[in-house]
């Protein structure tokens, strides 16, 4: 059964704290995905990834960055975590069609 | 870019009946449409898909339709069940595998 493991279910930061969010999948999928999901906008892509030390910028990254240094772990980095990034943050892999979520780090910065 | 609107952002039905979610979407270049459901606690799972050289799809109680001429897109629920109960995303992509653009997501509720 396909798995996408993230670090954390629950976190939360100061201002100004550099935050770490990890993700994990053990399918060997190349595309991995950072989404924030916040109240009636859905699902937005931050940064994705389509092989091990690539990255691409997804519609809403400032503010963020991220790390791909295994095929399988993609990391999203907050430098300054501020208010603003207060949300649900879901990581994703992808093989051609087949998409797996993990279940989401719900993180609160105050 | 693309942009794609779901509505309703909530929904209610009784049990047994049917629920019907509408998205529409801006750029005709896009050709595919995954719907997702979201259940409490977990990620998104993939429930049903549907490309652009098909208008409708089925898969039990689920159905998809797509009209392309007027850029939206449904998803059909008959027979509602207490386990309908989730939010359910739509998206729109140029082809699998590629970037999805969701709508904002719809809370269904199936009351017992």
């Amino acid at each position: 059964d396909v798995k996408v493991t993230q670090s954390s279910r629950y976190l939360v930061k100061r201002t100004g704290e550099k935050v770490f969010l990890e993700c994990v999948q053990d399918m060997d999928h190349e595309n991995m995905f950072w989404y924030r999901q916040d109240p009636g906008l859905g699902l937005r892509l931050i940064y994705f990834s389509y092989d091990v030390k690539m990255k691409e910028k997804g519609d809403i990254p400032e503010g963020y960055s991220v790390s791909r240094e295994k095929k399988e772990r993609f990391s999203l980095i907050l430098e300054s975590a501020s208010t603003n990034q207060t949300s649900m943050y879901l990581c994703a892999s992808r093989l051609g069609k087949s998409e797996a979520f993990g279940p989401g780090t719900r993180l609160t910065v105050t | 870019g693309e942009n794609v609107e779901q509505h309703p952002s909530t929904l209610s039905v009784q049990e047994g009946d049917s629920a019907v979610i509408k998205c529409t979407y801006s750029d005709s270049a896009s050709n595919y449409f995954p719907w997702y459901k979201q259940e409490l606690g977990k990620g998104p799972q993939l429930i049903i898909d549907i490309r652009s050289n098909v208008g409708e799809k089925k898969d039990q109680r689920i159905a998809v339709t797509l009209n392309k001429t007027a850029k939206h897109f449904s998803l059909h629920i008959t027979e509602t069940q207490p386990e309908d109960s989730a939010v359910y995303f739509c998206a729109a992509s140029m082809g699998a595998g590629n970037m999805l653009t969701f709508g904002g997501g719809t809370r269904l509720m199936v009351k017992p």
